[in-house]
């Protein structure tokens, strides 16, 4: 079964560096989605994606957090500076169907584990 | 707005018990109720769903049937195995609002 592909597993950096997170969903799923997991709490959207269109990105922190999708295809997530609180779990999933129907199911990858020192 | 609350865990059960994680929530729309499972070390992945009143999503031997009436939408199982031991998310959907929201997860483990 074709899975959604995240890089890096894990990621240890320090405060105020820059982090990137990539994400390939399934091939031929039009809407891309990150989210983040903070320890012991559901996972919280943080931005997604139809095609290459950013459609909600309401509880992203714009002054340090970046998404792009250029090609509507792989997804990359930026974290720039890295603060303490941004340790995390960061998922990324996709969806065959376009964010107007909401009932298609997500498809999760296994996330990349951000720890900043 | 929209909002799900489940059970606090951690749950801890003996093989063969019989399951019961509740969860209800709160929707400004008419939502579709989904169960995603964790296991150790994994993404989330969709255990069972349900888009309307009355209907009951099953899947691996879990069931939920979606209560209109008491906004719930609890996760049962006759008879848990170690294998089931993961961490258990209910999460909803409301048309409009175009994501899913989850709740906290509740960690279920399974002992022999």
């Amino acid at each position: 079964e074709a899975e959604v592909a995240q890089s890096p597993r894990y990621k240890i950096t320090e405060k105020s560096q820059a982090v990137a997170f990539w994400c390939d969903p399934i091939s031929g799923h039009a809407t891309l989605y990150w989210y983040r997991q903070i320890l012991g709490q559901g996972p919280e959207l943080l931005v997604q994606f139809q095609d290459e269109s950013v459609v909600d990105d309401s509880q992203l922190p714009k002054d340090r957090f970046s998404a792009e999708r250029l090609k509507g295809v792989d997804s990359t997530l930026k974290i720039q500076p890295a603060e303490l609180g941004d340790s995390a779990m960061y998922l990324c999933a996709s969806s065959l169907e376009g964010w107007s129907s909401y009932n298609s199911p997500l498809h999760f990858g296994n996330g990349t584990r951000l720890t900043v020192t | 707005g929209n909002s799900v609350t489940q059970m606090e865990g951690p749950v801890t059960l003996s093989e063969e018990a019989f399951l019961t994680i509740n969860c209800t929530y709160t929707a400004t729309g008419y939502p579709s109720l989904f169960w995603y499972v964790q296991y150790p070390g994994e993404g989330l992945q969709l255990l069972l769903k349900a888009t309307k009143a009355d209907d009951k999503g099953s899947n691996k031997g879990f069931e939920a049937t979606y209560r209109k009436e008491t906004t719930s939408f609890h996760l049962e199982k006759g008879s848990v195995q170690v294998s089931d031991s993961a961490v258990y998310f209910c999460a909803l959907s409301v048309q409009g609002a175009q994501k899913l929201v989850f709740g906290q997860g509740t960690r279920l483990t399974i002992n022999p």
